[in-house]
């Protein structure tokens, strides 16, 4: 399987703690996004790096939360002292750069819980 | 700034019935639009696209046509099946977004046989 993958699948963790979820994209594609969505809702974006660029960052993206692609192949995102509110499905993307637009492909996402 | 409107679910429709999912948007300038599908246990897969005003996107029997009097974006089929049962999603991308997606709450589509 060469899709979006996306460790761990579920991740179940007391409030306070720090947590680190990893994605691995298409292994050509240089662009890699973090979504979040909630129950009933549809993924809203928080971060997206080209290569290991860090281009644009969503005001939903608290100080707790931290990214980074080092070496322009994977991405970590982390979320520090979580709270109940951090929730959520956590999506991963991947594209490759070319011309005005080209499709970005989804991992199955990391579900949070903070209990 | 950007945002995506389509209709609530869940939607209930008969086998070989007609669907049709609205979605309308706000965007400034001429973004891209598109209808990704999420089924059951599964990740985000684009359905189809449409990058230009009148272009039509179509993909496994599904159509859409990017209207941009009308700012709509609406997804049809003429003939579902219960393989379609799945969550679509709305969403757009340009206009001065970036290269990010912007989506709509989803529309929970059930086929019955």
């Amino acid at each position: 399987d060469t899709g979006v993958s996306q460790n761990p699948r579920h991740k179940i963790t007391k409030r306070g703690q720090n947590v680190t979820f990893r994605c691995d994209p298409i292994s050509e594609h240089n662009r890699l996004y973090w979504y979040r969505q909630t129950l009933g809702q549809g993924p809203e974006f928080l971060t997206y790096f080209q290569n290991e660029a860090q281009l644009e960052k969503s005001r939903l993206l608290s100080d707790r939360f931290s990214a980074e692609r080092p070496k322009g192949s994977f991405s970590t995102l982390e979320i520090q002292r979580t709270e109940q509110g951090d929730s959520a499905m956590y999506l991963c993307a991947s594209s490759q750069r070319a011309g005005e637009y080209t499709e970005a492909f989804f991992g199955q996402g990391t579900r949070l819980t903070v209990v | 700034g950007n945002s995506v409107t389509q209709m609530e679910g869940p939607v209930t429709l008969s086998e070989e019935a007609f669907l049709t999912i609205n979605c309308t948007y706000t965007a400034t300038g001429y973004p891209s639009l598109f209808w990704y599908v999420q089924y059951p246990g599964e990740g985000l897969q684009l359905l189809l696209k449409a990058t230009k005003a009148d272009d039509k996107g179509s993909n496994k029997g599904f159509e859409a046509t990017y209207r941009k009097e009308t700012t709509s974006f609406h997804l049809e089929k003429g003939s579902v099946q219960v393989s379609d049962s799945a969550v679509y999603f709305c969403a757009l991308s340009g206009a001065g977004g970036g290269n990010k997606l912007t989506f709509g709450t989803g529309t929970q589509l059930k086929v019955e046989l």
